[in-house]
């Protein structure tokens, strides 16, 4: 079975500084990885993903990702944190060796909170 | 406007009534899936879709009823509410060719 971990629920950061969000997994083979961030209030809205290659993994906002195979861990950072990055972030993975349908499994969510 | 739509965004019911909670995507997706957020459980799928008048069950199937004739809509029905389906429902969509999700902007639903 697949799993997600964030081991953090709240994030405090202040602006300008840099951020990580952390997220570990467990997958039976090589993981598809994904970071999705929630405003309130409205939908989850994708970042960035992992599928193959560079483990440095470039997104939006600003935002980046290291994938690290041997620590299985897909952690979120950005060098320098606005008031607007506030929301909940969860990251998701998928096994790309499972046929069919391919279930996501999301973490339980990170807030982060930038303290101006 | 292209997108994923839900509808209605709140819903306030009662106990024993049944509920249905509309999504509609523009993309042509050929996946689409409901989804349902409590605080502490994150997003846990109910029912998903790989394409019209193809469903099956996620993890937590049970009370909830889909159908999905057209590919761009993916209606969930709460056959006879209880309170414990008091939550926040997500939409979401996927392309076979794309491997993220997208999602709609969520259905707040209250069951007293």
């Amino acid at each position: 079975a697949q799993s997600v971990a964030q081991p953090e629920d709240q994030v405090n950061v202040a602006e300008g500084n840099p951020l990580t969000v952390k997220c570990t997994y467990s997958v039976s083979g090589n993981p598809y990885l994904f970071w999705y961030v929630q405003y309130p209030n409205r939908g989850l809205q994708f970042l960035l993903k992992y599928i193959t290659g560079d483990n440095l993994v470039k997104g939006s906002y600003g935002f980046e990702a290291e994938f690290n195979k041997s620590q299985t861990s897909f952690h979120l950072k950005k060098p320098s944190a606005l008031v607007s990055d506030s929301a909940l972030y969860f990251c998701a993975v998928r096994d790309r060796n499972s046929g069919g349908y391919q279930k996501v499994t999301f973490g339980i969510g990170t807030k982060l909170q930038v303290i101006p | 406007d292209a997108g994923i739509t839900q509808s209605p965004r709140y819903k306030i019911t009662e106990t024993g009534r049944q509920v249905t909670l509309m999504c509609h995507q523009t993309w042509s997706h050929s996946y689409m899936f409901w989804y349902r957020q409590d605080l502490g459980h994150g997003l846990r799928l109910i029912y998903y879709s790989a394409a019209a008048d193809i469903t099956d069950k996620g993890e937590v199937p049970d009370g909830y009823v889909v159908s999905r004739s057209k590919t761009e809509n993916f209606p969930l029905t709460l056959e006879s509410a209880t309170r414990s389906q008091t939550s926040v429902y997500f939409c979401a969509s996927r392309n076979s060719s794309y491997n993220e999700q997208f999602f709609g902007p969520g259905t707040r639903l209250t069951v007293l």
